[in-house]
Formats: structure tokens, sequence, C-alpha cells
């Protein structure tokens, strides 16, 4: 059975600071990796998703790598601002299957 | 591009009353999912579907829950009999059906049982 976790649970930064949110999975026979973003009360906005053939993907400050091996994905964000305050959730497949399984996520405040 | 669109955005319903959630999928997206957040946890895969077709119920509680994705129309999930716990948000995704493009996710469904 496939379970996510993310550390830390909660992250508290200054604005303009680099920081990196983790991920790891125990069934590294995963296809893709997404990563999220869900504002308080809104729904989910897709960020990134990562082929198993891929290592890393960028958007704009954000890079997320993918180490399928260790079952283990990083989410970097350069220069950090007050608007990436949110939770960023990591999903990855269970099994073979197109159901997804979430971390319970990573809540990030940025302070100006 | 409308996008995954859900509705209501909120729903207040009282104990033994139904609730009637409605999905309409990206456009050209054939895969419906359902998913549920119970307050300070995280989300949970309740069921799969495609037109006409319950691919994948794993997720759902075994009674007083269905769901529905009609030839025509949107993906309906019913919840019969509404219980204070079934106090959540409901998130509906959708996809074209492979796995390299990923998941679209509407912006969900408040159900409120007082």
């Amino acid at each position: 059975k496939q379970e996510v976790t993310q550390i830390p649970a909660a992250l508290s930064v200054p604005e303009g600071e680099n920081l990196v949110l983790n991920c790891s999975f125990t069934d590294s026979a995963i296809y893709n990796l997404q990563w999220f973003r869900q504002d308080p009360g809104k729904g989910l906005t897709s960020l990134l998703l990562i082929q198993s053939s891929q290592r890393e993907q960028t958007s704009g400050r954000l890079n997320a790598s993918l180490d399928k091996s260790s079952g283990r994905s990083t989410l970097y964000i350069a220069a950090s601002q007050p608007g990436d305050s949110a939770t960023y959730l990591c999903a990855v497949p269970q099994g073979g299957s197109e159901k997804l399984v979430f971390g319970k996520g990573t809540k990030l405040t940025v302070n100006p | 591009n409308a996008g995954v669109m859900q509705n209501p955005r909120h729903l207040v319903r009282r104990r033994g009353q139904e609730a009637r959630l409605r999905c309409s999928p990206m456009k050209g997206h054939s895969h419906v999912y359902w998913y549920r957040q119970l307050p300070e946890e995280g989300l949970k895969f309740m069921v799969y579907l495609q037109k006409e077709n319950i691919i994948d119920e794993s997720g759902m509680p075994k009674e007083r829950f269905s769901a529905e994705f009609p030839k025509e129309g949107p993906s309906i999930l019913r919840i019969q009999q509404v219980v204070r716990g079934d106090s959540a948000a409901y998130f509906c995704a959708s996809s074209s059906g492979q796995a390299a493009y990923g998941y679209t996710f509407g912006s969900g469904t408040r159900l409120t049982v007082v």
C-alpha cells in the first residue's frame, strides 16, 4: 500500500529565502509524481508533474526533483514571496492504478 | 477552457437529508475522480469513473454514498441521509486517461451537515 509523507508539516520563512519541501513515498513503482498547491478554502492547483523517467522539472521559481529508487521528491522554491504562502501537496499513484495517494501537505507561510 | 467545474461551492444540509455534488470535467477529459478532504486530514480517493462506468470505487463508504457519470451531463456524487461526519471538502479531478498528463482538480464543494 502506497503511503506518502511530507515534512515539515509547517514552515515559516522570511520573504526572499530559498526553501525545500520534502516528500517521501513507500512504493517506488510509480509512473509519475505531481506537486499541487492549495490555498485556504480553495481547490488544488497543479504546479509540476514529473514522469518516472525524469529526474526534475522546473517552472519559474519552482524546481521539483524525483529520486524513484529512494522514494523521494523535493520541491525547491527560490526567492520566496508572501504570495507563495499556501499548503503544498505531493501525490503519487497507488500501485499501477489511476488513483492518487496524497501526503498531508506542508503549510508554508512567507512573511513580508 | 473552463477547467473542472464543481457546483455548488458550498452546501449546507441537515442531518438525514440528501446531498448532490456535481462535477463537469475539463473539455476533452473522459475520466473523473472524486476525493474527500476531512478537516485536518489529507485528500482520500473515493471513486474513479468513466462515462457510464464505475471503474474503481474502493474508496467509497459502502453505505449512503453513490456516484455516477452519465453519457450526458456532469458526474454526480450523491450522499444519502447525511451525518455530521460527512462534513468535508469534496474535490473532483479529471484526466484524459493518459497518466503522462496528470490530473486537473476543481475548486471543490464544501459540505456542512448541521
